[in-house]
C-alpha cells in the first residue's frame, strides 16, 4: 500500500536554529498538508498547499514556519528560528482529491525536540 | 468555527468485548465529513473510518461501525470483537463539505482505548 514518508523519525535542534522537516507524499496525491501534535495534546492543522502554492494556513503558521515542494516529490516544512514551543509531532498528509470519499494519508510523523 | 468533543479521555474494554467510543461536534454547517482516525503507540494515523454528513446509513469497516445521529451532532465509534491490536489513542476529526471551503481536519482531543486480555 502507498505510504507518506517522513524523514527523519525524530530531531533535536537547538532554540533559533533552524530546520526543515521533509516528506514524500504518496506519488499521485495533489493535496499537501502538515500537521502538528503537542504531546499529550490533540493533532492541529498548520498549512494545506496545492498546485504549487499555500490554499490555506493557519494561526499557528505564522512567519516562522514555510512549506516547499522543491522537486516534484518531497514537500518540506521549515521552521526558521525554531522556539521551545516548537516542540512537538509534526504529521505531514496527502490526499488524491478534495471532495468525498477521498481520505488523507498521514506519515509516522517527525518528532521534534527544541532545546 | 467548528470543534469536536470526545469525552472520555480514557476507556478500556475486554478482548473480544464491544466497545463504544463518544464523538460531538459543533459546526453550522450542513455538508461535512467525519472520521475516526487510529493512532497506535507508531504514531501514525491510521484512517479507521469515515462518513459524508448527508448519509444517513452509517457506516461499516469490519468491526468498525459508527452511529451518526446528525440532530444530535453525534458520531460515535462501536468496535465489535475487540482486539489486542486495537490499543491506540482514537481521534474524532471534522472537515466542512462545502465546496471551496477549508479542507482541513479539525480533531478531538482523543480517546485512549486499553484493550485488556
Amino acid at each position: 500500500e502507498p505510504e507518506v514518508t517522513q524523514t527523519p523519525s525524530h530531531q533535536v535542534t537547538q532554540m533559533g536554529q533552524e530546520v526543515i522537516l521533509r516528506c514524500v507524499p504518496i506519488s499521485n496525491h495533489l493535496y499537501f498538508y502538515w500537521y502538528r501534535q503537542i504531546l499529550g495534546q490533540k493533532v492541529e492543522f498548520l498549512v494545506s498547499f496545492y498546485n504549487n502554492e499555500i490554499s490555506e494556513k493557519s494561526e499557528i503558521f505564522d512567519d516562522q514556519f514555510s512549506v516547499e515542494r522543491p522537486d516534484g516529490s518531497n514537500f518540506t516544512l521549515k521552521i526558521r528560528s525554531t522556539k521551545l514551543e516548537d516542540s512537538a509531532m509534526y504529521f505531514c498528509a496527502s490526499s488524491e482529491g478534495v471532495d468525498f470519499p477521498y481520505g488523507y494519508t498521514f506519515g509516522s510523523g517527525t518528532r521534534l525536540t527544541v532545546v | 468555527a467548528q470543534t469536536v468533543t470526545q469525552s472520555q479521555p480514557e476507556m478500556s474494554v475486554q478482548e473480544a468485548e464491544t466497545v463504544t467510543l463518544s464523538c460531538t461536534y459543533d459546526t453550522s454547517e450542513s455538508d461535512y465529513y467525519l472520521f475516526w482516525y487510529k493512532q497506535p503507540p507508531s504514531r501514525q494515523m491510521i484512517l479507521v473510518i469515515r462518513q459524508e454528513a448527508y448519509k444517513q446509513q452509517n457506516a461499516t469497516e469490519n468491526r468498525f461501525s459508527v452511529n451518526f445521529q446528525k440532530a444530535a451532532k453525534s458520531f460515535s465509534l462501536k468496535i465489535s470483537d475487540s482486539q489486542l491490536g486495537d490499543a491506540a489513542m482514537y481521534f474524532c476529526a471534522y472537515r466542512s463539505g462545502i465546496q471551496g471551503g477549508s479542507e482541513k481536519l479539525v480533531f478531538g482531543k482523543g480517546t485512549k482505548l486499553t484493550v485488556n486480555p
